[in-house]
């Protein structure tokens, strides 16, 4: 089982490009989420998809923009990257309840240098 | 003040000995507890969770949850090379629509 999968692992990008981080599940999870690790931050949420169709804001949202079209994919987008933005990118995906815990599926990140 | 606070470490300890791994948090209404383990280069993994005050024991970790002291910990008994990581801890409430925080976590390496 592939589980979460996550492209590229990699990416060193000149700042002001765009650019897309791609994140594939094959759990059929119906949550999907976006974070950011940094060195004495730790994991901080930028957006999250409760299902389908639906998407939110998280705690560092800002320069970034997701779509959720369907329940497998959850890209994540850098309109105009910064060097702040760079970064470890984490994809994760649970099988969400309201009113329930949590428990989240982490992809291998993708690990990005905006110069 | 973060709402989950956790030392960063580094922690060494040699191999055998027992590691006490700690977070405390703010907001009495978090109610799930979990710890991740995340190696080098890796995505964090899910290793224990409880929601409930007490001990929850799985083979050589032990998840200890004192919602009066607000104070969780994971004690990792035998501790061996392969644990060398850095463990994470995550809190949620279990009202809506909250998400888990995380701690910052702790890297640990065990020496043999």
């Amino acid at each position: 089982t592939a589980g979460i999968t996550q492209a590229p692992t990699s990416q060193i990008l000149a700042a002001g490009r765009s650019m897309t981080l791609r994140c594939t599940q094959d759990m059929r999870h119906n949550a999907m989420y976006w974070y950011r690790q940094d060195l004495g931050l730790g994991l901080r949420l930028i957006h999250y998809s409760n299902t389908a169709g639906t998407t939110g804001k998280g705690e560092v949202p800002d320069g970034y923009s997701v779509s959720r079209a369907n329940t497998d994919d959850f890209p994540l987008t850098l309109a105009s990257a910064v060097p702040s933005q760079t970064s470890v990118y984490f994809c994760a995906s649970s099988d969400y309840v309201t009113g329930g815990a949590d428990t989240q599926y982490f992809g291998p990140g993708t690990r990005l240098t905006v110069l | 003040q973060k709402e989950v606070e956790q030392d960063p470490g580094p922690l060494s300890v040699p191999e055998g000995a027992i590691v006490s791994l700690n977070c405390t948090y703010s907001n009495s209404a978090f109610q799930y507890f979990m710890w991740y383990r995340q190696y080098s280069r890796k995505g964090p993994e899910l290793l224990m969770y409880t929601y409930s005050s007490g001990n929850k024991e799985d083979g050589r970790f032990t998840a200890q949850v004192d919602k009066s002291s607000k104070y969780i910990s994971l004690f990792i008994r035998d501790s061996q090379p392969s644990d060398s990581a850095t463990y994470l801890c995550a809190i949620i409430s279990n009202f809506g629509n909250e998400k888990l925080t995380f701690g910052t976590g702790t890297r640990l390496t065990i020496i043999p």
